[in-house]
Order: structure tokens, then sequence, then C-alpha cells
């Protein structure tokens, strides 16, 4: 299993631009979530998903979008990059189960480093 | 609000001396409480689920204890490649809050040989 896969790994923006990161999982886990790290401030939740199809805002959302149109794969969009957007993206799964049952143990990517000028 | 504070920001020990990371937290009825390892450059990886006060788990010089309030990350004579950044998180029971799981700001540690 390749776990969680993350592309691209740096990626740099003028503002203004727009572009999407990209996370696959192969482990068939119902959840998956966006972080972003920002020194000093730990991991902050941008937006989540339970399901195919199911996405709710996490503690910091504006000016990102999500999709889940597949249990596999969860693109984090950004409409139009602004260089409060500089930051490492962390995109993790975890297996959730019927009715939110089972451990919460989240498996992470690699991370893309953004930088947005 | 679902909220964590780790303490300290931090920490630099000495080959084999013994310490304690805090992670407090306020929630709205805890699901599980959490422990990652972030190396630099990588994402966290899972360590430890713990779920209700009393519960203790261990994995090699590494013990993690939950009370009503807080948990705590103990390291028993560390080693250098025990360095790392470590991260504590939630999740709430119920409701919308039990789908979000919130991280603290980590503790750094450093261990000199």
């Amino acid at each position: 299993n390749a776990g969680v896969t993350q592309t691209p790994k740096f990626q740099v923006l003028k503002t203004g631009q727009s572009m999407t990161l990209q996370c696959a999982q192969d482990m068939n886990h119902e959840y998956m979530s966006w972080y972003r790290q920002d020194p000093g401030m730990g991991l902050r939740l941008i937006h989540y998903s339970v399901g195919a199809g199911i996405t709710d805002q996490g503690e910091v959302p504006n000016g990102y979008n999500v999709s889940r149109s597949t249990t596999e794969d969860f693109p984090l969009r950004l409409l139009s990059a602004a260089p409060s957007q500089t930051s490492v993206y962390f995109c993790a799964s975890s297996y959730w189960g019927l009715a939110g049952g089972g451990d919460r143990e989240q498996y992470f990517g690699p991370g893309t480093r953004l930088t947005v000028t | 609000e679902d909220q964590v504070t780790q303490s300290p920001e931090a920490l630099r020990l000495q080959e084999g001396e013994s310490s304690s990371l805090n992670c407090s937290y306020t929630v709205s009825g805890l699901r599980g409480l959490f422990w990652y390892r972030q190396d630099p450059g990588k994402g966290p990886e899972f360590l430890f689920t713990l779920y209700s006060a009393g519960e203790e788990k261990e994995k090699e010089r590494l013990k993690a204890t939950l009370t009503k309030k807080e948990s705590f990350l103990h390291i028993t004579a560390p080693k250098p490649e025990d360095s790392a950044t470590y991260l504590c998180a939630v999740q709430a029971r119920g409701g919308r809050s039990a789908s979000k799981i919130i991280f603290g700001s980590g503790t750094r540690l450093s261990i000199r040989p």
C-alpha cells in the first residue's frame, strides 16, 4: 500500500492564481481531512469528509474548496491564492466506520509546501 | 469551543533525563485523545489513542496517560532519536464536533547526546 500520497511536494504561486492540491489514499478509508501547518500554530483543520459526497468545514475554511467524488481522492482547491495561504498542507485519512464508530488514528501524507508571492 | 493547549513549547533534555509533556484540553465530551510524533519535513505519525480517564498506553520509552482535563506523555531515559515534535489532538463525542479532530501546537523535544 502506498498509504496517503500528496502532489505536488512544492509549489510557488503568484497572488490571485488558483491551483489544486491532490490527495489520494489506497486504504479504503472513509474519513479524509486537510490541515495547514504554520510555525508555532500546530495543525489547523481546513476541511474534512466522512465519506464520498460528504464534506464539511473545519477551523479555517475560507479561501479553500473541497469535493469528494470517490473514496480515494480528496483534492483541495485554492480559488485565488493569497500570501496568507503560504503554509505546509497535510492531507490525512482514517477509518470511520458505521455511524462514526471505530478508531480515529489518522494516516498523514508527506505534505505540500506552498509559497504564495 | 474545543481547545487543545500543549506545554512546554520546547524542551531540551540530556540523553537519559526523563521528563513529561503536557496536553490540556477543553472539549464537550471526549471521544478520544491522540498523540502523534512529527519529524522535520514529514507528516505526523500516530503514537497512541486514549479514550477514558485513567487509561495508560506504552510504546518503548513513551507512556501516555489521561485524566479528565489533561494528558501527559512521559519519556523515560530518552535517546537522541526521540528528538521530534510531539502533537496532541482531541475528538469530541457526538454532534458535528465528533467529525473534527483538533490539534494542539505541539512540543518540540530535543535530546542531547
